[in-house]
């Protein structure tokens, strides 16, 4: 079946350690989201990638980071400067050929830091 | 800059009890616009695309139509397994293609 993996579904931290999420997708898409989903604000972009080793801030991009070493993986890693990492982040892709971009989800991983 | 503002926040109906939900769209021009569900806990799961006014898509009891400035999401006679939050977005003509979600309805559908 294709589609997008994120691992783990819960995550549970410390204050003040860094922690990398998982994305997988084999979708064969080119682009790849990473968001964030707050009660009551929507999806927030963090960042996004429409091609392997490439990648570019989103809105609330402070506090993460990415890589694309390869085009089926989008990891995150929410590092200690970010102030708030409680939240539920989603991977998202999307084909960009053509003229529409529609984005298919991952499962989501609920993060906690305590 | 883009924005999509969904309403209501929340709706609650009554099983069977037909309804509309709105996202109103500001662009400078409409590439598509994107319906989702998302269950709790859940991520997004994608509905139907709308590329220009007049345009619907059906599927179950969902039907979604669009013009210049606004989609409805029509539930007919809907059942508690329909109660989700159901998130719009646009993606722009020309520019970013990054789509732009509103905040999403939630409803609840009582038995």
């Amino acid at each position: 079946d294709g589609g997008i993996t994120q691992s783990p579904k819960y995550l549970f931290r410390k204050e003040g350690q860094n922690v990398t999420l998982s994305c997988e997708q084999n979708l064969n898409h080119d682009a790849m989201y990473w968001y964030r989903q707050d009660p009551g604000q929507g999806l927030r972009l963090i960042y996004y990638s429409q091609i392997v080793n490439d990648f570019q801030k989103g809105d609330i991009a402070e506090g993460y980071s990415v890589s694309r070493e390869k085009k089926e993986s989008f990891p995150l890693t929410v590092t200690s400067a970010q102030k708030n990492p409680t939240a539920f982040y989603l991977c998202a892709s999307s084909p960009i050929s053509g003229s529409l971009y529609e984005q298919y989800f991952g499962p989501g991983t609920r993060l906690t830091v305590t | 800059e883009d924005q999509v503002t969904q309403s209501p926040e929340a709706l609650r109906l009554q099983e069977g009890e037909s309804s509309s939900l709105n996202c109103s769209y500001t662009v400078s021009g409409l590439r598509g616009l994107f319906w989702y569900r998302q269950d709790p806990g859940k991520g997004p799961e994608f509905l139907f695309t709308l590329y220009s006014a007049g345009e619907e898509k059906e599927k179950e009891r969902l039907k979604a139509t669009l013009t210049k400035k606004e989609s409805f999401l029509h539930i007919t006679a809907p059942k508690p397994e329909d109660s989700a939050t159901y998130l719009c977005a646009v993606q722009a003509s020309g520019g970013s293609y990054i789509p732009t979600f509103g905040r999403g309805t939630s409803l609840i559908v009582h038995p």
